[in-house]
């Protein structure tokens, strides 16, 4: 099936610092999206991306859609408290019934000290 | 709006129980969809109905879980009997067209003993 690898697992960070993580996969996809979940609650979209080499900005994250096409990436800067959470990557795929459907990362749990 | 509605926010049954969850989209949505999330699997796809129809149901583990959607306002998922890997947090989301932004309900943790 359609994997997602997303790294790294988990990061613990200092208020302020500047955090990177992505998701690589063998296949091709044409949306890349990402997510994010507090605890308790359900993942909420924060950048979604629809053309290879797309860069897009939401406040302090900037993601951006790999060239190949089995790649994305998303940058948090300037940390604060509440980028507190796990963020998953998905991207959309075609099942082998036709219809589409999102895969996911395992997440990125991520720690911000004060 | 208030959202994606699930009830309940946490189940705990026996091993070979029956169980029903729910859900109510978010109103004016034609797409709902019911995933499961494990530490093991992640998110996964169980399946999603468009305008109330089942378009797609090739993640739902087996025979023992069940999915309705009998108007546009609610959608249960049943698992019967229940068994302790059944044990995740079940989300679900809506969203207004195909391709659209998904908004997840808040899940409801399942715990089968």
């Amino acid at each position: 099936g359609q994997q997602l690898n997303q790294s790294p697992q988990s990061m613990f960070i200092q208020e302020g610092e500047d955090v990177s993580m992505n998701c690589t996969s063998s296949s091709i996809f044409n949306t890349w999206l990402w997510y994010k979940q507090d605890p308790g609650e359900g993942p909420v979209l924060l950048i979604a991306l629809y053309k290879a080499g797309e860069l897009t900005s939401n406040g302090r994250l900037t993601a951006q859609f790999g060239i190949t096409r089995k790649d994305s990436f998303l940058n948090i800067s300037a940390s604060i408290p509440s980028d507190v959470g796990i963020y998953f990557c998905a991207a959309r795929t075609i099942t082998q019934g036709g219809s589409e459907k999102l895969v996911f990362g395992k997440g990125t749990k991520l720690t911000v000290n004060p | 709006d208030a959202g994606v509605i699930q009830s309940p926010r946490h189940e705990v049954t026996e091993m070979g129980q029956e169980v029903t969850l729910r859900c109510k989209p978010i109103s004016g949505h034609d797409y709902l969809f019911w995933y499961r999330q494990t530490m093991m699997r992640g998110l996964e796809l169980l399946i999603y109905f468009n305008n109330n129809v089942p378009i797609d149901d090739s993640g739902m583990p087996e025979d023992r879980f069940s999915a309705k959607m009998p108007n546009a306002s609610f959608s249960t998922l049943k698992i019967q009997p229940s068994e302790p890997r059944d044990s995740a947090v079940y989300f679900c989301a809506s969203s207004e067209t195909r391709f659209g932004e998904q908004f997840f309900g808040p899940g409801t943790r399942l715990t089968v003993l």
